[in-house]
């Protein structure tokens, strides 16, 4: 157990639907990054948030949109799916001050199906 | 903008031998470097990082990688590879502060028997 909870661990919906996937990081941790992997994309960064703000944007689609909540836990919207939205998305989390190397500690994923 | 490459998408080793993977970074200044391992419906577990206190980074599960400024490499290895080794591996690159990892395309290890 890396510390890092991701729910659902699957999903499955239909085109043209929204879901929210939701990531605890790990205790103490105030950076949350969420990242898509599929097969023909790999791992792809999609956002970070640091203490409930933005910190930087990856290749996030603008039908997908994240959240920090004040108790740091965070969620990932994604709207008006299509069939190419069907990936693992993972949420990681760093600790809060990082010395030197930003580790990243992840989650076991959330699996979408699209159909 | 930092980059990753992971030459081979596919090893595969007999048990007992040699693991190598490769990984190549662009950096335009020292990065730090990771190792991450994903086995089958798992998230990825960081086997070992490099951030310039020693060329020579050992990590977990018998597993160390080598800094080659030269050679701009970061390339995995295991002297003896075992059925437990066979998995997904991530070659991924990082600035300083709290910035997300960039990562390779990834290399999938087999270990024949």
């Amino acid at each position: 157990d890396s510390g890092v909870t991701q729910t659902p661990k699957h999903l499955i919906t239909a085109t043209g639907q929204r879901v929210t996937l939701r990531c605890s990081p790990r205790s103490g941790d105030l950076s949350v990054y969420w990242y898509q992997q599929s097969l023909d994309q790999g791992l792809q960064f999609l956002i970070q948030y640091y203490n409930g703000e933005e910190r930087a944007k990856g290749n996030i689609l603008e039908r997908f949109s994240a959240q920090q909540f004040p108790d740091l836990h965070s969620e990932l919207n994604l709207s008006s799916l299509e069939l190419g939205d069907s990936a693992l998305y993972f949420c990681a989390s760093s600790a809060t001050i990082p010395s030197g190397a930003n580790v990243l500690t992840f989650g076991a994923g959330s699996r979408l199906t699209v159909l | 903008a930092q980059s990753v490459t992971q030459l081979g998408s596919h090893v595969s080793v007999s048990e007992g031998a040699l693991v190598l993977l490769r990984c190549n970074y662009s950096s335009s200044v020292p990065p730090y470097l990771f190792w991450y391992v994903q086995y089958p419906n798992q998230g990825l577990q960081l086997l070992l990082k490099y951030t310039s206190a020693a060329t020579l980074v050992k990590g977990i599960n018998g597993f160390e990688a080598e800094f080659k400024k030269s050679e701009t490499s970061f390339h995995l290895t295991k002297p003896s590879a075992h059925m437990s080794d066979a998995a997904e591996y991530f070659c991924a690159v990082s600035g300083t502060g709290r910035r997300a990892l960039t990562f390779g395309s990834g290399t999938r290890l087999q270990v024949q028997p």
